[in-house]
């Protein structure tokens, strides 16, 4: 079965670098016909789709965030991680790794989400 | 781009059907049949519950049926039942490989 579980820092201050990993396992990020990516909620708020990143490090981004983030995977380490930068209290939510496919907007795996706070 | 349109908060009683809405543009929902719709229990991730407008995933029950028109696409629950009760959100492909959520409906059983 396949699990994603992200990890780093929960607090981060303003202006500063959010930095998150996702760690797959049950599964290979090698597998084709899926992307790798990013959702954040914000506390009581919705999704938002940050991007997503395929095995061969092609990458696509939400218009909204584009200038500030990066996602990249290193399929050695079974990881792929998010980069936000100039953070501020906005960017304070509930972030998720998940797996979506190729074609279309299917997510059919999820973390279990990581608190990241802003102050 | 604008988070896909969805109401606030729909309700029902158990046995009744309820239907959720999800209304965005011909660049999103009205450009392709990939609609996906997933439901969040309080404190937990996201689930799929409908994937390509109208397909279920294994282990999701025959209840939940999805549909689209144009620029809305629509999940319906028949049977309701207690453990439906949860905030509910339509996805949709936006071209380019990226994504674009609705704003979320709270699904509240009576």
């Amino acid at each position: 079965q396949l699990q994603l579980q992200e990890s780093g820092p929960g607090l981060v201050r303003p202006s500063e670098t959010l930095s998150l990993n996702c760690t797959v396992s049950g599964g290979s990020l090698m597998t084709s016909g899926y992307y790798w990516g990013w959702i954040r909620q914000p506390p009581g708020k919705g999704l938002e789709w940050i991007g997503s990143v395929y095995f061969n490090g092609n990458t696509q981004y939400s218009p909204s965030l584009k200038s500030r983030v990066s996602v990249s995977v290193d399929t050695s380490r079974k990881q792929f991680s998010l980069t936000l930068n100039s953070v501020t209290a906005a960017d304070t939510a509930v972030y998720y790794c998940a797996r979506r496919t190729l074609v279309g907007s299917t997510i059919d795996y999820w973390g279990q989400g990581t608190l990241v706070t802003v102050s | 781009q604008s988070a896909l349109t969805q109401p606030r908060s729909v309700s029902g009683s158990p046995g009744q059907s309820v239907t959720i809405s999800c209304t965005g543009t011909s660049s999103d929902v009205g450009r392709s049949y990939f609609v996906s719709w997933y439901r969040q229990h309080p404190g937990s991730a996201p689930e799929l519950v409908i994937y390509d407008v109208n397909k279920r995933p294994s282990g999701i029950p025959g209840r939940f049926s999805g549909s689209k028109s144009v620029n809305t696409a629509s999940l319906t629950i028949s049977g309701l039942q207690a453990e439906d009760e949860a905030e509910y959100y339509c996805c949709s492909y936006a071209g380019s490989n990226t994504l674009i959520f609705g704003g979320g409906t709270t699904l509240t059983v009576l």
